[in-house]
């Protein structure tokens, strides 16, 4: 069965610095990847995906995902961060099959909190 | 507004009672999951209906059961509620290509346990 790793679990910057947020998955074959964002007392919502082409993917509010396939790796990023990107977030994978059970595995999450 | 619609919006009830959470999926999904997240597990998958009919399970107690009915909306049923079993339901919905579209979540349902 595949897992997800986020291995910071609690991330506190100041705005407008830099962002990277770790994700490794395990699972052997080939996988859709997801980033959620979840803002307090709020619902998880899609932040980006990447299904195939090019590996840097762009989401919403200036995020963006870097798929390495020889790492696993699904890191997501940020240049500039500000107040209200305060959230968690997960990362999520889902394994590619004709099976129609398909399901999400999602990480662990990271706390992300922005100090004004 | 996700589309995807949960009731209540927070439950508080004693140990040892029966809940039901109701969720209705985005128009036009077929697929619903039901998810419990707590502070000390994380986003735990439960189960997985699609047009009708259970198609994965993950760790879902005993204690709990879902149905998803023609309509297509699902609840998720909890009984014999212990106070470990406070968490927030959330449930997502998804079209039947999974692989080329993310979840829909819900707003949840927090449970409280007394």
């Amino acid at each position: 069965a595949q897992s997800v790793s986020q291995h910071n679990h609690h991330v506190i910057l100041s705005e407008a610095a830099s962002l990277e947020l770790g994700c490794n998955y395990s699972y052997g074959g080939t996988v859709n990847l997801f980033w959620y964002v979840q803002y307090p007392g709020q619902h998880l919502q899609l932040l980006l995906k990447y299904f195939s082409g090019d590996p840097l993917v762009k989401g919403i509010k200036g995020f963006e995902a870097e798929f390495i396939k020889s790492k696993f790796s699904f890191n997501l990023r940020k240049p500039s961060v500000q107040w209200s990107d305060t959230a968690e977030y997960f990362c999520a994978v889902i394994p590619i099959s004709n099976f129609g059970n398909e399901k999400l595995t999602f990480g662990t999450g990271t706390r992300l909190t922005i100090i004004p | 507004d996700s589309g995807v619609t949960q009731t209540p919006k927070h439950l508080i009830t004693a140990t040892g009672q029966r809940v039901t959470l109701r969720c209705s999926p985005r128009s036009g999904d077929l697929s619903v999951y039901w998810y419990q997240q707590s502070l000390d597990q994380g986003l735990q998958f439960l189960i997985q209906y699609y047009n009708g009919e259970e198609r994965a399970k993950g760790n879902i107690l005993e204690r709990f059961s879902a149905q998803q009915f023609p309509d297509l909306h699902s609840e998720l049923n909890l009984s014999s509620l212990e106070l470990g079993d406070s968490a927030l339901y959330f449930c997502a919905s998804s079209p039947r290509q999974l692989a080329n579209y993310g979840y829909t979540f819900g707003s949840g349902t927090r449970l409280t346990v007394v």
